[in-house]
């Protein structure tokens, strides 16, 4: 099945900064790669997803990059504000099959 | 729009009696709908995969017989924790997705389940 690991697991920045997690997957047949975003006691939103037909999917601050080669995706913060402070999952899932395996998830916190 | 509901949000129930949780799509038509368990600061653990009309797929690891699942309408699915134990306290997240074999899932605002 598909593993997803994910990096790093805390991330501390300051407000301003720009915020990079990265996320690798093991089942090259993997298409669609999902951002979510959970805050404390929340449920989890999604806040951008990809499909393995680009490469790169942008959204305001927030991007997202894909290398279907070496089997990575990474979520992109730029100009962080505290209220991104949360945690972030990366997902994945293969083709044919509808469920998601998440990685561990990264607590961003975003320092005034 | 994909607006997903549970209830209830919090529940407290005494070791041995049974609890039901309730996910529902508001909005949309659900052929898909997932439950997943959330440890404290740790991922989301998939339990079960359940299609409208049909039995539930669940994950190894996962007692069918004391995680029932329900999903007999398009916009309803229910998870029953069956003779509950201190140890099923979790906090529990369904999510939904539309239609398809790529879904993008959209997540309910969880249960918190304590038994005592």
């Amino acid at each position: 099945g598909e593993n997803v690991e994910q990096h790093p697991s805390t991330l501390s920045v300051q407000e301003g900064d720009s915020a990079v997690i990265k996320c690798t997957y093991s089942d090259s047949a993997s298409n669609y790669f999902p951002w979510y975003k959970q805050e404390l006691g929340k449920r989890p939103q999604l806040i951008i997803d990809i499909r393995s037909n680009v490469g790169e999917k942008k959204d305001q601050r927030i991007a997202v990059t894909l290398n279907k080669t070496a089997k990575h995706f990474s979520l992109h913060i730029t100009e962080t504000q505290p209220e991104d402070s949360a945690v972030y999952f990366c997902a994945a899932t293969s083709l044919g099959d509808s469920t998601l395996t998440f990685g561990k998830g990264t607590m961003l916190l975003v320092s005034p | 729009g994909a607006v997903v509901s549970q209830h209830p949000s919090r529940v407290i129930c005494k070791s041995g009696t049974s609890v039901k949780i309730e996910c529902r799509s508001l909005d949309f038509q659900a052929t898909t709908m997932f439950w997943y368990r959330q440890f404290p600061k740790k991922s989301l653990m998939l339990m079960a995969t359940s299609n409208e009309g049909s039995k539930a797929t669940y994950e190894q690891g996962v007692e069918k017989d004391k995680f029932l699942i329900n999903h007999a309408s398009l916009t309803l699915s229910t998870l029953t924790v069956t003779s509950a134990h201190p140890e099923d306290s979790s906090f529990y997240i369904c999510s939904a997705g539309t239609s398809g074999f790529q879904e993008t899932q959209y997540f309910g605002p969880g249960t918190r389940l304590l038994v005592l």
